[in-house]
């Protein structure tokens, strides 16, 4: 079956604008969750949802938003670009059945975001 | 915030030699995860160990855990060229609303020489 699909892999991005990344889970996966990771501050929670429902979020600023799709689909957005947003973007799903037992995670290839 | 932590950073072994992995993590936990990440891919989850469970094996990988004292460790017997990567351990935390949240350690980077 087909994994996470995330896109764009590449981008750049100058500081002030805006950027939306998309992820497409893995089919009959209902969870999706993105995380940052940078050199300094490593692997780090941005948000997830859940049937179209945003069920946690990580200590980062409203300029990071996301949603999800009927389809489980998800984008997530940040404004304001700055430079300490430049980051690779992790999309990962997961067969979460709301019931609290976890099978752990897969996670797409990334999205390289540099801003300038 | 930094939940597990790997122990070493950087380790450097010669192929056909064993690794061994070492995290510690702060807080009860769930579940206790091992994953992988090659140069600036994603992450591929290598295994799950749920916090009643004391040892679990997938083909060439064993991993320990040991709630007393919020630590795990991941052993890598008969280590290959290809094992060269990033290797992380994650703890999860569940909202309680059947939401679960990872947080990674810095990382165990593996460096296998052929």
């Amino acid at each position: 079956k087909a994994g996470v699909t995330q896109t764009p892999r590449y981008l750049i991005k100058t500081r002030g604008q805006q950027v939306t990344l998309s992820c497409s889970p893995i089919s009959g996966h209902r969870s999706v969750s993105w995380y940052q990771q940078t050199p300094g501050q490593g692997l780090q929670f941005l948000f997830e949802y859940f049937s179209e429902t945003q069920r946690n979020k990580g200590n980062f600023p409203g300029r990071f938003s996301g949603r999800q799709f009927s389809n489980s689909r998800s984008e997530m957005n940040v404004s304001t670009l700055e430079l300490g947003d430049s980051a690779l973007y992790l999309c990962a799903s997961s067969l979460a059945t709301g019931t609290g037992v976890f099978y752990g995670y897969t996670f797409g290839s990334g999205t390289r975001l540099t801003v300038v | 915030s930094q939940q597990g932590e790997e122990d070493p950073q950087a380790l450097s072994i010669q192929e056909g030699e064993n690794a061994t992995m070492n995290c510690s993590y702060k807080t009860s936990i769930n579940n206790l995860q091992w994953y992988r990440q090659n140069s600036g891919r994603g992450l591929v989850h290598l295994i799950l160990i749920r916090s009643n469970e004391r040892e679990k094996h997938s083909g060439r990988l064993r991993v320990t855990l040991d709630t007393s004292k919020k630590s795990s460790s991941l052993l890598i017997t008969a280590s290959r060229a290809a094992d060269t990567a990033s290797y992380f351990c994650a703890t999860d935390e569940s909202s309680g609303a059947g939401s679960y949240q990872l947080t990674f350690g810095k990382g165990t980077k593996l460096s296998v020489i052929p």
